[in-house]
């Protein structure tokens, strides 16, 4: 069975501060996908990142960051100098397996608060 | 501009009412899917829907149905039979390549029953 696990309920972190949400994963499936998405209040689910199960090259977007390492079935996001716009709901999430119906599995979500 | 909408933003319903969810894309996309969210909870799937006159379940379909009949439009009807539908349900398709393993969603809709 597929699951994502994010062990961080909530986060508050002062504004520049560096802060790293966890991701796990499990799955049997050798070919997979890995997301983050990002939900500000008003609800809709904003893509940030996918990353594919042959590609562990880590990846740097402005003060955006992600961790996937497949020895530990893990996938961290990092926000670097951390700003108010960045308080939102962060959801790490799975998908693929050999019949690819794209189908999401999501983690419980991670609620980040930035204050000023 | 090309995207999902879903209507409408805010629902309520009534105990023993079905009531239906509208979600339209203009994306050309073919597969598209039902997600519904309960508070401090992630998305969990409802039904998809990869092709036009066709549909599955997801992991928590009873007391949902829904239709595809063209490619654009994916309607969730949540009917009397689900015990606790107050939830915000988000619509999404999935991308076409290079990027057909990208969902993208729509804005939602929040569901309340009174």
């Amino acid at each position: 069975a597929q699951k994502v696990t994010q062990a961080q309920t909530e986060i508050s972190v002062v504004e520049k501060e560096d802060v790293t949400l966890d991701c796990v994963y499990e799955t049997r499936d050798t070919t997979y996908y890995l997301f983050w998405y990002k939900q500000p209040p008003s609800g809709e689910l904003v893509f940030l990142i996918r990353r594919n199960s042959f590609d562990e090259q880590n990846e740097i977007s402005g003060r955006y960051s992600w961790n996937f390492q497949k020895s530990t079935s893990s996938f961290n996001f990092t926000i670097t100098a951390s700003q108010v716009v960045d308080s939102a709901v962060y959801f790490c999430a799975l998908s693929g397996g050999s019949s690819n119906t794209g189908k999401l599995i999501f983690g419980q979500g991670t609620t980040l608060q930035v204050k000023p | 501009d090309g995207g999902i909408t879903q209507s409408p933003k805010y629902l309520f319903r009534k105990e023993g009412q079905n009531v239906t969810l509208s979600c339209e894309q203009n994306l050309n996309h073919d597969a598209m899917y039902w997600y519904r969210q309960d508070p401090g909870q992630g998305l969990r799937l409802i039904y998809y829907s990869q092709i036009v006159n066709d549909f599955q379940k997801g992991d928590i379909a009873e007391g949902y149905s829904v239709s595809r009949e063209k490619k654009e439009s994916f309607p969730l009807t949540v009917t009397s039979a689900q015990k606790n539908p107050t939830a915000f349900y988000l619509c999404a398709a999935l991308g076409t390549a290079p990027r057909n393993t990208e969902a993208f969603f729509g804005q939602g809709t929040r569901l309340t029953v009174v």
